[in-house]
């Protein structure tokens, strides 16, 4: 039983380089997120995908792009990484179910120095 | 915009009842929920409210007033394992989820 799988579960990178953080869903889960989780400031949605071949921009969207060519896949890309993403990155999927709970993946920890 | 107002700490002990209050000002409000998140891991989910009223799941409930803008999460019967971070969400019209910056609960023995 996968669910949401990130990768790298940590990393360390130079200032200046380009990263993407990979987020791979086994539940068929039509709608995709990625959030970033900051101390006093809790979880803030950066992109979302609604579908296939559609992404929406979120709360905090400068600095980041994201791509969904499939269902499965929804990687998050920092072209240019600045030490204020610095941050713990968590990718979730939602149902289309009346809940639509969302479930996430066990986060990537990333420290821009 | 979004704003979602909830405590910042709370403490309580083992075996008692801990309230969680959270307030609300959203663009378009399509559901609440609330989420369980231990230090270090991925949030979880524990509740769904989108009509006024109680909901009840074991020793955790939530209660929703849209009206006052206003939900709380109750934990009875406070065990060790109940200590963790509490996030309350609102999802929109668009179907998007808003967070708080949750609440610490701390259960002292």
């Amino acid at each position: 039983i996968a669910g949401i799988t990130q990768a790298p579960t940590s990393q360390i990178l130079a200032a200046g380089r380009r990263m993407t953080l990979r987020c791979t869903q086994d539940m068929r889960h039509n709608a995709m997120y990625w959030y970033r989780q900051d101390l006093g400031l809790g979880l803030r949605l950066i992109h979302y995908s609604n579908t296939a071949g559609t992404t929406g921009k979120g709360e905090v969207p400068d600095g980041y792009s994201v791509s969904r060519a499939n269902t499965d896949d929804f990687p998050l890309t920092l072209a240019s990484a600045v030490p204020s993403q610095t941050s713990v990155y968590f990718c979730a999927s939602s149902t289309s179910g009346e809940t639509g709970e969302l479930f996430f993946g066990e986060g990537s920890r990333l420290t821009v120095l | 915009g979004q704003n979602i107002d909830q405590p910042t700490e709370m403490t309580a002990t083992e075996g008692a009842i801990v309230q969680i209050n959270c307030t609300y000002q959203t663009s378009g409000f399509n559901g609440l929920f609330w989420y369980q998140q231990h230090a270090g891991e991925a949030p979880t989910f524990l509740s769904y409210n989108v009509l006024d009223g109680l909901e009840e799941k074991g020793r955790f409930s939530s209660f929703l007033s849209r009206s006052k803008g206003y939900s709380y999460l109750l934990l009875k019967e406070l065990q060790m394992k109940d200590s963790a971070s509490y996030l309350c969400a609102v999802r929109d019209d668009d179907y998007k989820l808003s967070f708080g910056a949750g609440t610490t609960v701390t259960v002292r023995a």
